[in-house]
């Protein structure tokens, strides 16, 4: 059973300071990870995607990946109280499109 | 470049009815995934089809079923419904279709009294 696991939280982060999501997977085979946001009653948002070991970096959004550790990061700079929503980690293989979902990190950024 | 649109986007049947729900993917996108979503389980995935064909398909009973269609639209069929199965039904696209960004459309609230 491919598993993926994220700490439910609630994670609170006063405004301007610096967020830290993880992620960890069981499947070694993994071979795309995403990080998505999802708003109370919304859809799924893509956030950031990473293929290789190493940080992304997309705006205040960074993505870390470290596939011997098995693990995934998101880390958010300058968070703003619109940030705050389930942060979702996914994970893919190589057989297909099926992302397998953590159960997703609520993060609450205090004015 | 228009989103995933699915239709309709809340639905009220009763245990042992049917409901089909529908997805249109972005242009251009031929892999449709369909995802369940509820608060006890979260997101798990259903199925998946490209280029008509379903690829992948997730623990789910028979009762679950999906087709696609020749222009990329997909729809899936919860057969004898069961109070268990409400839930927010997610359908995402993708340009390729493996291990590609999938984009989700805003979903169908499906409630079963």
């Amino acid at each position: 059973q491919k598993e993926v696991e994220q700490n439910s939280g609630p994670l609170s982060v006063p405004e301007g300071a610096i967020a830290s999501l993880n992620c960890t997977y069981s499947d070694r085979g993994s071979q795309s990870f995403f990080w998505y946001r999802q708003y109370s009653g919304k859809s799924p948002e893509l956030i950031m995607s990473i293929y290789s070991n190493g940080d992304k970096e997309d705006g205040r959004f960074t993505a870390q990946l470290n596939k011997a550790s098995q693990y995934v990061s998101l880390l958010i700079r300058d968070s703003q109280p619109s940030d705050s929503a389930t942060y979702l980690c996914a994970v893919s293989g190589n057989a297909g499109n099926m992302l397998t979902f953590g159960g997703g990190t609520r993060l609450m950024v205090k004015p | 470049k228009a989103g995933v649109t699915q239709t309709p986007r809340y639905l009220i049947k009763t245990r042992g009815q049917q409901v089909t729900l529908s997805c249109s993917p972005i242009s251009g996108h031929r892999s449709v995934s369909w995802y369940q979503q509820t608060p006890g389980q979260g997101l798990q995935f259903l199925f998946e089809y490209f280029s008509e064909t379903q690829r992948n398909k997730g623990n789910f009973p028979g009762r679950f079923s999906g087709r696609q269609f020749s222009n990329s639209r997909s729809e899936m069929n919860v057969s004898t419904l069961e109070l268990g199965d409400s839930a927010l039904y997610l359908c995402a696209s993708s340009f390729l279709g493996i291990s590609d960004t999938q984009y989700f459309g805003p979903g169908t609230r499906l409630t079963v009294l």
